[in-house]
């Protein structure tokens, strides 16, 4: 099975509006850390947002917020004020306990085209 | 801080060449870096995790022999690729952790390797 499911290929959203990229996860683990990454077509990864197992809150970072629902095992990336350079591709990924040398599962990514 | 800086960002080389891919730390020390191949619109597949100072381990499927990975330094680590062929274009992206699972993974700006 998957350990990061992400449903949506592609995504479509008007300038200024929101949108919500939609991840969801498989672990046994207690521990773990959830992230967002963006990828430009110039092929660079960019961190967004990270939000770990134990964490009490939603993160936000600036127009990032993600809504996480443990108990449902998602992780969804909502973007506010969408901006054309937010057309990219976006990766959600897992780390899986404590250690730096824990592997990052990655989701197939969404492509999000933001219109004018 | 946490900056990775990967070179050669293109290659374009005749069959049978082998190519020497490198990955940097810049401004810490990666016990442990990370290499993925990346096929246009499709997620991340690591290939190997590479250690400081012990022989890196592969993922299943990848051939060692093709994807030599060294890591001589906290700093350095190197993907070549030996006598590469058409079927090896592709883009490699390497990166490293400078913590726990709740650190983000620091990428690299990927390396886009033709084939001809």
């Amino acid at each position: 099975a998957q350990k990061i499911t992400q449903t949506q290929p592609g995504m479509f959203v008007q300038e200024k509006e929101a949108v919500t990229l939609d991840c969801t996860y498989d672990t046994s683990d207690p521990s773990y850390g959830l992230f967002w990454y963006k990828q430009p077509s110039s092929g660079e990864m960019i961190f967004l947002i990270y939000q770990g197992s134990y964490d009490q809150q939603n993160a936000t970072e600036g127009r990032y917020s993600l809504n996480f629902q443990k108990a449902r095992k998602s992780a969804n990336l909502v973007i506010s004020a969408s901006q054309l350079g937010d057309s990219a591709m976006y990766f959600c990924a897992m780390r899986e306990g404590y250690t730096n040398a824990g592997k990052s599962t990655f989701g197939d990514g969404t492509t999000l085209t933001v219109k004018p | 801080g946490a900056v990775v800086s990967q070179h050669p960002s293109w290659v374009i080389c005749k069959s049978g060449t082998s190519v020497k891919i490198e990955c940097r730390s810049l401004d810490f020390q990666a016990t442990t870096m990370f290499w993925y191949r990346q096929f246009p619109k499709q997620s991340l597949m690591l290939m190997a995790t590479s250690n400081e100072g012990s022989k890196a381990t592969y993922e299943q499927g990848v051939e060692k022999d093709k994807f030599l990975i060294n890591h001589a330094s906290l700093t350095l680590s190197t993907l070549t690729v030996t006598s590469a062929h058409p079927e090896d274009s592709s883009f490699y992206i390497c990166s490293a952790s400078t913590g726990t699972s709740n650190q983000p993974q620091h990428f690299g700006d990927g390396t886009r390797l033709s084939i001809l």
